[in-house]
C-alpha cells in the first residue's frame, strides 16, 4: 500500500458525460501528479500540483483539468467524454518538489467510456 | 522534448538473469528512475539513479551513463512473480517510456 488512495476505483460512463476522479496523497507530500495509462500510449503526465498551485502540465486535453485543495487532495475532472478516454488514471504523489524525489502511485481508477 | 526507447518485450527463464535496456534524449536530465508494474496494477518504485555508476538493491540493480543516455535494469535470480512490466523514467515530473513487458518462464 502506497498511501496514496483513489476513487472511484472503476467508473463505466457514456459519451459527452463528465466525471470527477479524486486522489489523496500520501500523509505530509506536497505535490500530486495525474497520469493516463492505455494500452497503446503507455503511461502519460498530464499535470502536476504542488501545495494547491498548477507546477507543470502534459499532454492534458482542454476537455480535463485539475486542482488541489488546501487539504491537498486533488481532483481531476473530465468532460465531453470520448470512447478514446477509457484508460486508467493514476494519481502519484512526492514529498517535495525537488528533483529526484520518488513519486509515489495510487491503485488507480479504471474509466469506460461507452 | 523527451524520448525514452525500450524494449517491448522479453522472456527469461526462472533463476537466471535479465538486463533490461532504456535509452533516453532529454533536453535537461534530472535523473532515471526504474519502476515495476504488474498488470491492472499501480507501478511500485525500483531504483533511482543520477549519477553515472550501479546501484544495487537486492536482486535488481540499475546502471546509468549520462554521456550516453543510457541506463540498464538488472535482475538476477529470476522468480515467476517478476514476470511484470518495467518502465523507465526521467526527470521530475517523471516522464515514462512505454515500458518493457517482462515474461519468466520456468
Amino acid at each position: 500500500d502506497s498511501g496514496v488512495t483513489q476513487t472511484p476505483k472503476h467508473l463505466i460512463t457514456a459519451t459527452g458525460q463528465r466525471v470527477t476522479l479524486r486522489c489523496s496523497p500520501r500523509s505530509g507530500d506536497l505535490s500530486v501528479y495525474w497520469y493516463q495509462q492505455s494500452l497503446d500510449q503507455g503511461l502519460q503526465f498530464l499535470i502536476h500540483y504542488y501545495n494547491g498551485e498548477e507546477r507543470a502540465k502534459g499532454n492534458i486535453l482542454e476537455r480535463f483539468s485539475a486542482q488541489q485543495f488546501p487539504d491537498l487532495h486533488s481532483e481531476l475532472n473530465l468532460s465531453s467524454l470520448e470512447l478514446g478516454d477509457s484508460a486508467l488514471y493514476f494519481c502519484a504523489s512526492s514529498a517535495l518538489l525537488a528533483s529526484g524525489n520518488t513519486i509515489y502511485f495510487g491503485e488507480g481508477s479504471w474509466l469506460t467510456v461507452v | 522534448g523527451q524520448n525514452i526507447d525500450q524494449p517491448t518485450e522479453m522472456t527469461a527463464t526462472e533463476g537466471a538473469i535479465v538486463q533490461i535496456n532504456c535509452t533516453y534524449q532529454t533536453s535537461g536530465f534530472n535523473g532515471l528512475f526504474w519502476y515495476q508494474q504488474h498488470a491492472g496494477e499501480a507501478p511500485t518504485f525500483l531504483s533511482y539513479n543520477v549519477l553515472d555508476g550501479l546501484e544495487e538493491k537486492g536482486r535488481f540493480s540499475s546502471f546509468l551513463s549520462r554521456s550516453k543516455g543510457y541506463s540498464y535494469l538488472l535482475l538476477k535470480e529470476l522468480q515467476m512473480k517478476d514476470s511484470a512490466s518495467y518502465l523507465c523514467a526521467v526527470n521530475t515530473p517523471l516522464v515514462f517510456g512505454k515500458g518493457t513487458r517482462l515474461s519468466v518462464i520456468a
